[in-house]
């Protein structure tokens, strides 16, 4: 089934315990992006690759880091976690960036204490 | 950080009434415009996929209309359905097409 994973789908931790929420399309998609959803504001874009190895930040990139060493994978990395990056998180692919629209994972629900 | 609006915030009507709202979002710089259906603890899913001023689309009861020069979208739902009830979702994609701005989303609550 052509679907995106991500992993884990709640997760609660501490202030500044390192964490890695992850991606995975079977898709064969070239581009990945990530984004956080917080009540009242539309899905904010975190980070986006459009290729392995290419990724640039999106409209809310502190806190964050990515990496795209194969095609299809793309985690999400927190390296040192805030209460403030509480929030719900979506990873998405598409086969090309052009007409062709987004397809997204579960969702992870991140709570930090 | 480019803004991107959608109206009426939530919604309440009747099974079998028709109902529409609106994306509006930057006329400048325009390269794509979606539309995506987000059920509650689903993730959302592509309705549609507009690039063209005039572009009208449809699927089953739901379609679509584009307005790039004066920065508008509608979607239009005929004779809702209870399983109609969701956030309906818009994204702009600029002359950066790799960046994606969402609207807040409108919550459709239809009532059998």
């Amino acid at each position: 089934e052509a679907q995106v994973t991500q992993n884990p789908r709640y997760l609660i931790t501490v202030t500044g315990k390192k964490l890695t929420v992850t991606c995975s399309q079977n898709m064969n998609h070239e581009y990945m992006s990530w984004y956080r959803q917080d009540p009242g504001l539309g899905l904010r874009q975190i980070y986006y690759s459009m290729n392995v190895e290419v990724t640039d930040k999106g409209d809310v990139p502190e806190g964050y880091k990515v990496s795209r060493k194969e095609k299809r994978n793309f985690p999400l990395i927190l390296e040192s976690p805030s209460p403030n990056q509480t929030s719900l998180y979506f990873c998405a692919s598409s086969p090309q960036i052009h007409n062709s629209p987004l397809h997204f994972g579960n969702g992870t629900r991140l709570t930090v204490t | 950080i480019l803004n991107v609006e959608q109206s009426p915030q939530s919604l309440h009507v009747q099974e079998g009434d028709s109902t529409n709202f609106t994306c509006s979002f930057p006329s400048s710089n325009f390269y794509a415009l979606h539309w995506y259906r987000w059920e509650t603890a689903k993730s959302p899913e592509a309705l549609f996929v507009m690039t063209l001023n005039g572009d009208e689309k449809k699927k089953g009861r739901i379609s679509a209309t584009l307005n790039t020069k004066e920065g508008y979208s509608y979607l239009y739902i005929k004779g809702s359905q209870p399983e109609d009830s969701a956030t309906y979702l818009c994204a702009f994609q600029g002359d950066n097409f790799n960046k994606f701005y969402f609207g807040s989303g409108t919550k459709l609550n239809v009532k059998p």
